[in-house]
């Protein structure tokens, strides 16, 4: 079956940054986009960007341009998502899913909390 | 950019009820529209894709409509479980949108 499985709960300095994992499994994974999305405490769900793990092309909200970076490695099926220049605004559950006709699996998500 | 909106935020309903969410882009995305279902402390769980494809092993009780600019959730029978809120996001084009969240609690 399908499984994203996200790296564990961050906490970290503002001005820090954060790098969140997504390893891919019961699937190609360079076959499908893998997409970020944010909920901070008590918020809606805010989209960051995606990645074509095939290609390493990405696309970011402009929100996030020049302070977030996705990549992956295709070689262990991993997906990642960095956010540098970190502030308390970016305390968040961060999620990564799979694009297929929108998203149709979610990793469990990953608290970050910034905090000084 | 796209914007959604999304309404109600919230309402309260009983079991049995006939509930109904709606989402307004704007501007015309075709019919590439999901619906998302998200509890307390879980990931989003998709319900719907493209408008109006109910996802495999949804119950039938929910249903989407819409193309273009205006769509609609629909749960025909609200069950206990389905206290939550719900999202719909337009991946027409990027950024992708999600609407502002409609939290169906009990009345």
């Amino acid at each position: 079956q399908v499984l994203l499985v996200q790296s564990g709960a961050e906490v970290k300095k503002p001005g820090a940054s954060v790098k969140v994992s997504c390893e891919a499994s019961g699937y190609t994974f360079t076959a499908f986009y893998i997409h970020w999305v944010r909920q901070a405490p008590g918020q809606g769900l805010e989209w960051m960007g995606r990645i074509n793990p095939n290609s390493g092309i990405t696309n970011y909200a402009q929100k996030f341009q020049g302070r977030v970076t996705m990549t992956r490695d295709t070689s262990i099926s991993t997906a990642y998502m960095e956010l540098s220049s970190l502030n308390s605004d970016d305390t968040a559950i961060y999620y990564c899913a799979r694009d297929y006709v929108s998203v149709d699996y979610w990793g469990q998500g990953t608290l970050v909390t910034v905090s000084s | 950019d796209i914007q959604m909106t999304q309404s109600p935020s919230s309402l309260s309903a009983s079991v049995g009820d006939r509930v109904t969410i709606t989402c307004r882009a704007s501007q015309g995305i075709r019919n590439d529209l999901g619906w998302y279902q998200q509890k307390p402390g879980k990931a989003p769980k998709r319900l719907i894709y493209a408008a109006s494809s109910l996802q495999s092993g949804v119950p039938s009780r929910f249903s989407g409509s819409g193309s273009g600019t205006e769509f609609t959730l629909t749960i025909s029978s609200l069950q206990p479980e389905d206290f939550a809120t719900y999202y719909c996001l337009q991946h027409n084009s990027y950024p992708w949108m999600f609407g502002q969240g409609t939290k169906v609690e009990i009345k």
